[in-house]
């Protein structure tokens, strides 16, 4: 079976500029949860996809937005970055809608925000 | 929201020695876990413990949910288990999401 995949592994964008990152998830699961994690700190929730619906959502600006595919494979979209975009952005898919239950976590997207 | 609180948030052992990192939670949870974060970024899940004793081989954790802390325990530490460990709790109440500590960053000198 395959893990997560998140693509890019690295990107750098200009302040103002819009970004998607994506996630294909591990074969047979239905759910993806999208976490940022700042340098030095713990991952944040930002919003959970569950059969192609947002299914739970963090404290993010609406310019956070997130797509679902029936494959169940999940984009995350950020629109008028700013600087403090930058982070790692983790993806994490899951069998179960519950948070944390079963997840396999990808190796992440670096995005560094100039 | 809760509160999750890491100690400590740096340690440096030589290879062989044991450790103990500490997770504390400010409410009630449904679901603890500890993560070790690899060199790549990837969470690796070690342990689902909303409360008791696990063991898996030269880790383990303890859960007392009653006061609200955790440990993970490493012995025999080897140089592969540096990294960042991480401990998420999900609240009974409110929204369901894991929520993330600081985190502690292990390193293991040879």
């Amino acid at each position: 079976e395959t893990g997560v995949t998140q693509s890019p592994t690295h990107l750098i964008k200009t302040r103002g500029q819009q970004v998607t990152l994506r996630c294909s998830s591990q074969s047979g699961h239905n759910t993806v949860s999208w976490y940022q994690q700042a340098l030095g700190q713990g991952p944040q929730f930002i919003f959970q996809y569950y059969r192609e619906e947002e299914n739970g959502r963090g404290n993010f600006p609406p310019r956070f937005s997130g797509l679902q595919f029936p494959n169940y494979s999940s984009e995350l979209n950020v629109n008028a970055l700013e600087l403090d975009d930058s982070a790692l952005y983790l993806c994490a898919s899951s069998l179960d809608r519950r948070a944390g239950y079963g997840y396999t976590f990808g190796s992440g997207t670096r995005l560094t925000v100039v | 929201g809760i509160q999750v609180e890491q100690s400590p948030p740096d340690l440096i052992l030589q290879e062989g020695a044991n450790s103990t990192l500490r997770c504390n939670f400010s409410d009630s949870v449904n679901n603890l876990q500890w993560f070790h974060q690899n060199p790549w970024g990837q969470l690796i899940n070690l342990f689902y413990i909303p409360s008791g004793t696990k063991q898996n081989g030269r880790l383990s954790a303890t859960t007392v949910a009653t006061e609200r802390y955790s440990l993970l325990y490493i012995s025999s530490s080897q140089t592969t288990d540096s990294g960042v460990y991480f401990c998420a709790v999900v609240p009974d109440q409110g929204a369901q999401k894991l929520v993330f500590g600081q985190g502690t960053r292990l390193t293991i000198n040879p």
